[in-house]
């Protein structure tokens, strides 16, 4: 199985500041027929459920703010937060699905405000 | 509004069985896949089960294959994953999954959860 590891474990950054968070992978998760990198980014407030904030490691989901912005192909994967608010305290999760159903989440990031 | 609301979670023996429930609203089984992702105790996020839109496939993680049985009912847009011979290490918070893409093949990632039902297998 792609193993995804998240760097780092946890992160402090202080508001309005940018956040930046890596997801590298075992393996390439570009698939060149289609020209697309099969990755996403999820985050995970406490007492929520997860929330799709990035697929296909580019595109933003519907309603997801502009300052969260998704880049990377290959095995190496950057989510950005361009300046950090207070609402973004969570864990953020990288997940695969190149080898759907064979599904794998990252380890996932502690982001917390400094 | 899509709404996915699970239950059947509870406190389970080992070796025991349980059935969860997760009643979908908004939109149709039938149009997309469904999956179960659980979160254990103080871990990260793990899928475990899918099926396809049309419910021909079904699909689990190494985990749980040979134990639980995902399925669903059409007829009234509900999700279940039979939960067989539980383990220790099953105890998780469950999030029943919609994909976000309507298409016939397998899960791909995930645009909405329900807030998780609890199962805790414990003697």
């Amino acid at each position: 199985d792609i193993v995804l590891t998240q760097y780092p474990d946890s992160l402090a950054v202080s508001l309005g500041e940018r956040a930046t968070l890596t997801c590298k992978s075992s393996q390439s998760i570009f698939y060149n027929v289609n020209n697309k990198d099969y990755l996403a980014w999820y985050q995970h407030k406490a007492g929520q459920p997860p929330r799709l904030l990035i697929y296909w490691a580019t595109i933003r989901d519907s309603g997801v703010p502009d300052r969260f912005s998704g880049s990377g192909s290959g095995t190496d994967f950057t989510l950005t937060i361009s300046s950090l608010q207070a609402e973004d305290v969570a864990v953020y999760y990288c997940q695969h699905y190149y080898e759907s159903p064979r599904i794998t989440f990252g380890q996932g990031t502690r982001l917390e405000i400094k | 509004e899509v709404q996915l609301l699970e239950s059947g979670g509870g406190l389970v023996q080992p070796g025991g069985s349980l059935r969860l429930s997760c009643a979908a609203s908004g939109f149709s089984l039938s149009r997309f896949a469904m999956s179960w992702v659980r979160q254990a105790p103080g871990k990260g996020l793990e899928w475990v089960s899918g099926i396809s839109s049309s419910g021909s496939n079904s699909y689990y993680a190494d985990s749980v294959r040979g134990r639980f049985t995902i399925s669903r009912d059409t007829s009234n847009n509900i999700l279940f994953l039979q939960m067989n011979s539980p383990r220790v290490e099953d105890t998780a918070r469950y999030y029943c999954v919609k994909d976000r893409r309507e298409s016939p093949g397998p899960p791909y990632y995930f645009d909405n959860w329900g807030q998780g039902t609890l199962v805790t297998v414990s003697s």
